[in-house]
C-alpha cells in the first residue's frame, strides 16, 4: 500500500523567512513518482513539481527547491524568502507510475505573515 | 485555453436526496479522475476513466456513488441517497496520453457538497 505523511499540520512564518515542508512516503513499488501541489484559498490544486524515483537530483525553481532522498523516503520542499502569496495548503503526493491515481498526504497549511 | 471546469461549484442537498456533479475536462484529455476532499484532509481517489472506460473504481466509498463518461469527454459523478458523511469537495482532474503527453493531472476548482 502507498502512504504519504506530512507531519506538519500548520506552519507560520514571517515574510522573507525560509521554510521547509516535510514529506515522507511509503511504497513497495520500485518505480514511482512524487509530486507537490499548492492549494490556495480559491481551492484549485496547482501543480508545482514531479520527480521520478530514478532521479534523486535536487531541483531548484526560483524560490522553490526540492530535496529527494530515497534512503529516507523523503521529498521535502523548501521556500526561500517566503512571501505572503505563498500562503496556501501544500500537498505532497505519490503515484505508482506516471498518469496513475495520486495518493495525497494530509497537507501542510503555510501562513506567511507580513 | 480552458482548464478543467466543474459544476455546480456549490451544492446543498438534504439527506436522502440524489445529486449529480459535472466535470468538463480539458479538450482532448483522455484520462479523467475524480477525488473526494474532506475538510482539512488531502484529496482521496474515487475513480478513473480512460476515454469512456472506467478502469478503476476502487475508491468509490459505497454503491451509492456512481460515475460515468459515456462519450469520453464530460463526466458525471452521481451520489444517491446522500448522507452527511458525503459532505466534501469533489475534485475532477484530467490528463493527456500519447507521445507528447505530459501525463500531468490538471485539476478543476471542485464542487463543494454540503449535506444537511
Amino acid at each position: 500500500a502507498q502512504k504519504v505523511t506530512q507531519a506538519q499540520t500548520e506552519i507560520s512564518v514571517v515574510e522573507k523567512e525560509d521554510v521547509t515542508l516535510d514529506c515522507v512516503y511509503e511504497t513497495r513499488d520500485t518505480t514511482y513518482y512524487l509530486f507537490w501541489y499548492k492549494q490556495p484559498p480559491s481551492g484549485e490544486l496547482v501543480f508545482l513539481i514531479r520527480r521520478n524515483s530514478f532521479d534523486e537530483q535536487n531541483e531548484i525553481s526560483g524560490r522553490y527547491s526540492w530535496n529527494f532522498q530515497k534512503s529516507t523516503s523523503s521529498f521535502n520542499f523548501t521556500i526561500t524568502a517566503s512571501q505572503v502569496v505563498d500562503s496556501a495548503v501544500y500537498f505532497c503526493a505519490l503515484s505508482a507510475f506516471y498518469g496513475n491515481k495520486l495518493v495525497f498526504g494530509a497537507g501542510t497549511i503555510l501562513r506567511v505573515k507580513s | 485555453g480552458a482548464g478543467v471546469s466543474q459544476s455546480p461549484r456549490y451544492k446543498v442537498a438534504k439527506r436522502g436526496q440524489d445529486v449529480a456533479l459535472r466535470c468538463d475536462p480539458i479538450s482532448g484529455h483522455v484520462s479523467l479522475f475524480w477525488y473526494q476532499q474532506a475538510l482539512g484532509q488531502g484529496p482521496e481517489f474515487l475513480t478513473y476513466f480512460q476515454n469512456e472506460a472506467q478502469l478503476d473504481k476502487s475508491g468509490l466509498p459505497s454503491d451509492r456513488f456512481f460515475a460515468e463518461r459515456p462519450e469520453g469527454s464530460v463526466s458525471t459523478l452521481k451520489i444517491q441517497r446522500t448522507q452527511q458523511e458525503d459532505s466534501a469537495v469533489y475534485l475532477c482532474a484530467s490528463s493527456s496520453l500519447g507521445r507528447e503527453a505530459s501525463y500531468e493531472q490538471y485539476f478543476g476548482p471542485g464542487t463543494r457538497l454540503t449535506v444537511t
